[in-house]
């Protein structure tokens, strides 16, 4: 089974501080994806990877950037943590290819900014 | 832009019994894939069924099946015989065919269903 791991479960930062949140697969999937999950809003594309050292804007990147120096590796970075980048943030990976290929997800960081 | 829209935030349904879920979802493409995804209490999200646009016949797994209207844009999931390991937040999604697209996925704001014992 395809393996997706985010390296917190749980946390908590301050207002202002940099934040990293790591993702790391291991079943050699060209893409990787980082969304926010908020309620009454589903899920929000933040940015994807389609190849190392390759990004892509989703629909809400700003206040965001991502690192993926290497293929099983996908870093999401909140430059300046906000009170209103609280939220679950989910990474997910998928093959190469079109709209056919699901998506295998982590089991989400759940960030709280205070 | 694509978008879906699931408008029931709430959905609850007796042990044993069928529910059906609502989904639209708004497109000029032809061709495109549609998912539903389980989100259960632990938050791992599950790949519960999909189906291709272009396929007539509605996708059926298990217990899981769907209604697939295209000139309607509706994609509505049907669980039959619900069980209580049902509970959880199901969300619909939408993904292009083109492979440049990366796959990526838009997604319905969720329905959370309750099943009663």
């Amino acid at each position: 089974d395809v393996k997706v791991t985010q390296s917190s479960r749980y946390l908590v930062k301050r207002t202002g501080e940099k934040v990293f949140l790591e993702c790391v697969q291991d079943m050699d999937h060209e893409n990787m994806f980082w969304y926010r999950q908020d309620p009454g809003l589903g899920l929000r594309l933040i940015y994807f990877s389609y190849d190392v050292k390759m990004k892509e804007k989703g629909d809400i990147p700003e206040g965001y950037s991502v690192s993926r120096e290497k293929k099983e590796r996908f870093s999401l970075i909140l430059e300046s943590a906000s009170t209103n980048q609280t939220s679950m943030y989910l990474c997910a990976s998928s093959p190469l290819g079109g709209g056919n290929q699901p998506q295998h997800f982590g089991d989400g960081t759940r960030l709280s900014i205070l | 832009a694509q978008t879906v829209t699931q408008s029931q935030p709430e959905m609850s349904v007796q042990e044993a019994e069928t529910v059906t879920l609502s989904c639209t979802y708004d497109t000029s493409e032809s061709d495109y894939y549609l998912f539903w995804y389980k989100q259960p209490p632990s938050r791992q999200m599950i790949l519960v069924i999909r189906q291709e646009a272009y396929k007539q016949q509605n996708a059926t797994e298990n217990r899981f099946s769907v209604n697939f209207q295209k000139a309607a844009k509706s994609f509505s999931l049907k669980i039959s015989d619900s069980q209580l390991g049902d509970a959880a937040m199901y969300f619909c999604a939408y993904a292009p065919q083109r492979p440049t697209s990366g796959s990526r996925l838009t997604f319905g704001e969720g329905t959370q269903l309750t099943v009663n014992p």
